[in-house]
């Protein structure tokens, strides 16, 4: 059964260094994400991309945020200067070929800021 | 402000005590509402979408049921292995695919 992918499972970085959070979504869908949890917190939406764009954000994706489909399969999420603020549970899901499809989730990325 | 809240915060069920958890919701233009499991460290696992009000669907032990203010997903005969977070999310008809979460149901069955 096709799945979402995320690597790496876990990364430790520097606060002010840059990250880079990667995904495979499911071969055929069309829409990509990413949502964000906080330990004991809500799963939090980031950014939703469609065609090549962002098609919306919420008010935590700022300028330090950025995504990229660098190519036909891998669909990134990058941060340019973390903050200890950042440590989450990163999560990339895909849907298939509308917004309002259900969306399928990756096991998460662990980012921690030290 | 659209909201999604979920109850009970957490629920202890024994094996086969069968019951229900609730997701109510204020938001407007909703297109659909999504039901998740989530279990401890892992990524939330889609269960069912629901689009309209009188809507039901099925799934083994689960059954998940949408009127214009809430959901419900009623769990029958629960096994152990049903233990998880239950998460309820909204979709918005004005929003490109944003989800907003319920903070989850904490669900534990005992054997």
């Amino acid at each position: 059964e096709p799945e979402v992918t995320q690597t790496p499972s876990h990364q430790v970085t520097q606060m002010g260094q840059e990250v880079i959070l990667r995904c495979v979504p499911i071969s055929n869908h069309l829409y990509f994400y990413w949502y964000r949890q906080i330990l004991g917190q809500k799963v939090e939406f980031l950014v939703s991309f469609y065609n090549n764009e962002i098609s919306e954000k919420s008010e935590i994706f700022d300028d330090q945020f950025s995504v990229e489909r660098p190519d036909g399969s891998n669909f990134t999420l990058k941060i340019r200067s973390t903050k200890l603020e950042d440590s989450a549970m990163y999560f990339c899901a895909s849907g298939g070929t509308s917004a309002y499809n259900e969306q399928f989730f990756g096991p998460g990325t662990r980012l921690t800021v030290l | 402000e659209d909201q999604v809240t979920q109850s009970p915060e957490a629920l202890r069920l024994q094996e086969g005590e069968s019951s229900s958890l609730n997701c109510s919701y204020t938001v407007s233009g909703l297109r659909g509402l999504f039901w998740y499991r989530q279990d401890p460290g892992k990524g939330p696992e889609f269960l069912f979408t629901l689009y309209s009000a009188g809507e039901e669907k099925e799934k083994e032990r689960l059954k998940a049921t949408l009127t214009k203010k809430e959901s419900f997903l009623h769990i029958t005969a629960p096994k152990p292995e049903d233990s998880a977070t239950y998460l309820c999310a909204v979709l918005m008809g004005t929003s490109y695919g944003k989800l907003t979460f319920g903070q989850g149901t904490i669900l534990t069955v005992h054997p």
